[in-house]
């Protein structure tokens, strides 16, 4: 079945270091984005790519950084430089165009040691 | 800019009573709407959107919503609510022809059903 896969379900900081967030979909779809969601808060996007090697910053952007070098997949590396980082990142793709909603993965929690 | 507003962050029912879970919204122009359902731990999976022509949606697991252009509005409704419908649930919106880039989401509802 097509869909997003993220990984890992749950992940662990220290202090000073970088974490990478996997979120891979076999949707064919041109779109990706990342969220990130507190309690209380809703969505935040943090960033979204509508093409391949190119990417866009969202609202929350610093102290994260992604890539797109394939179609497939988009990471994001959750930086040191992200001071409060504990919450429950969320990845979504779909073909782009505006009337299109979004599809979703089962997300990434997050937490400081 | 548009924004989303839902106007419960909790609505406790019991089973089998209807439900509104409220969501009105700000734009100056065309949008489209969207509700999801987020149940724990999991990511959101689409319940329905207005995209045009009737403004009454129906969308799975037996919830329907009306667009409301006049008040800006799209309440999501259910006649007889589940146990399994106890999830969060999120309205959101984006300008027709926008980028998805600016698809906003409320704060969401977290509907509790008692039995």
């Amino acid at each position: 079945d097509g869909g997003i896969t993220q990984s890992p379900k749950y992940l662990f900081r220290k202090e000073g270091q970088n974490v990478t967030l996997s979120c891979e979909q076999n949707l064919n779809h041109d779109a990706m984005y990342w969220y990130r969601q507190d309690p209380g808060q809703g969505l935040r996007l943090i960033y979204y790519s509508q093409i391949v090697n190119d990417f866009q910053k969202g609202d929350i952007a610093e102290g994260y950084s992604v890539s797109r070098e394939k179609k497939e997949s988009f990471p994001l590396t959750v930086t040191s430089a992200q001071k409060n980082p504990t919450a429950f990142y969320l990845c979504a793709s779909n073909h782009g165009q505006s009337n299109q909603p979004q599809h979703f993965g089962d997300g990434t929690r997050l937490s400081i040691l | 800019a548009q924004s989303v507003t839902q106007l419960d962050s909790q609505v406790p029912v019991f089973e089998e009573a209807p439900v509104e879970l409220r969501c009105n919204y700000s734009s100056s122009v065309s949008v489209y709407l969207f509700w999801y359902v987020q149940y724990p731990n999991q990511g959101l999976q689409l319940l329905l959107k207005y995209l045009s022509g009737s403004t009454l949606v129906k969308g799975i697991n037996g919830f329907e919503a009306e667009f409301n252009k006049s008040q800006t509005s799209f309440h999501l409704r259910k006649p007889s609510v589940h146990i399994s419908d106890t999830a969060e649930y999120f309205c959101a919106v984006i300008l027709y022809g926008g980028s998805q880039g600016n698809l906003i989401f409320g704060k969401g509802t977290k509907l509790s059903v008692k039995p």
